[in-house]
């Protein structure tokens, strides 16, 4: 592989149910990132993570929750969905959390939540 | 709070110029970048900016005004190919970005 990967490419769920979204980077970058981007909307940051063993929360972190047990995988989680949560989810990641770095995007995941 | 605006749509003729505007308001700045992004898929990475002044990358530059919380894309001897969205997106005080809903290119023949 080459690059960012994120599975599935597209999934529909029922409320309630739990949902885990998996991404993975070849790169060796040290940050990741997911993202929600929703029509007439910009891309929001759900949870970041600088380094392996470190995450922290983004502009709309509830219901979500993440973790980066190693340097390439940053799976994104939840319980419990709602519909709110209908979106496309993008992966990124980033050589560092620096200011001029920049972030490579994963190909997304659509969610639909019914 | 923290602000990106841009236009939501635009249409300009293959071959021509266009001008895609990007004003701010976000807590610290540390640089903007412009990414493109096709119906469907991933945004991918056209520009940073940090300085004031024009960056040109081929048929593609990037302004920035820091002092008036400003930035366009310009994009030369447009292509059919360049029809998509592009967004706006600025690094914030705690290393952020901050996107903007983005703009909607559409080349017509």
């Amino acid at each position: 592989i080459a690059g960012i990967t994120q599975a599935p490419t597209s999934q529909i769920l029922a409320a309630g149910r739990r949902m885990t979204l998996r991404c993975t980077q070849d790169m060796r970058h040290n940050a990741m990132y997911w993202y929600r981007q929703d029509l007439g909307l910009g891309l929001r940051l759900i949870h970041y993570s600088n380094t392996a063993g470190t995450t922290g929360k983004g502009e709309v972190p509830d219901g979500y929750s993440v973790s980066r047990a190693n340097t390439d995988d940053f799976p994104l989680t939840w319980a419990s969905a709602v519909p709110s949560q209908t979106s496309v989810y993008f992966c990124a990641s980033s050589d560092s959390g620096a200011a001029a770095d920049t972030q490579y995007f994963g190909p997304g995941t659509r969610l639909t939540v019914l | 709070g923290q602000n990106i605006d841009q236009p939501t749509e635009m249409t300009a003729t293959e071959g021509a110029i266009v001008q895609i505007n990007c004003t701010y308001q976000t807590s610290g700045f540390n640089g903007l970048f412009w990414y493109q992004q096709h119906a469907g898929e991933a945004p991918t990475f056209l520009s940073y900016n940090v300085l004031d002044g024009l960056e040109e990358k081929g048929r593609f530059s990037s302004f920035l005004s820091r002092s008036k919380g400003y930035s366009y894309l310009l994009l030369k001897e447009l292509q059919m190919k360049d029809s998509a969205s592009y967004l706006c997106a600025v690094k914030d005080s705690n290393y952020q970005l901050i996107w903007g809903a983005g703009t909607k290119l559409i080349i017509k023949p």
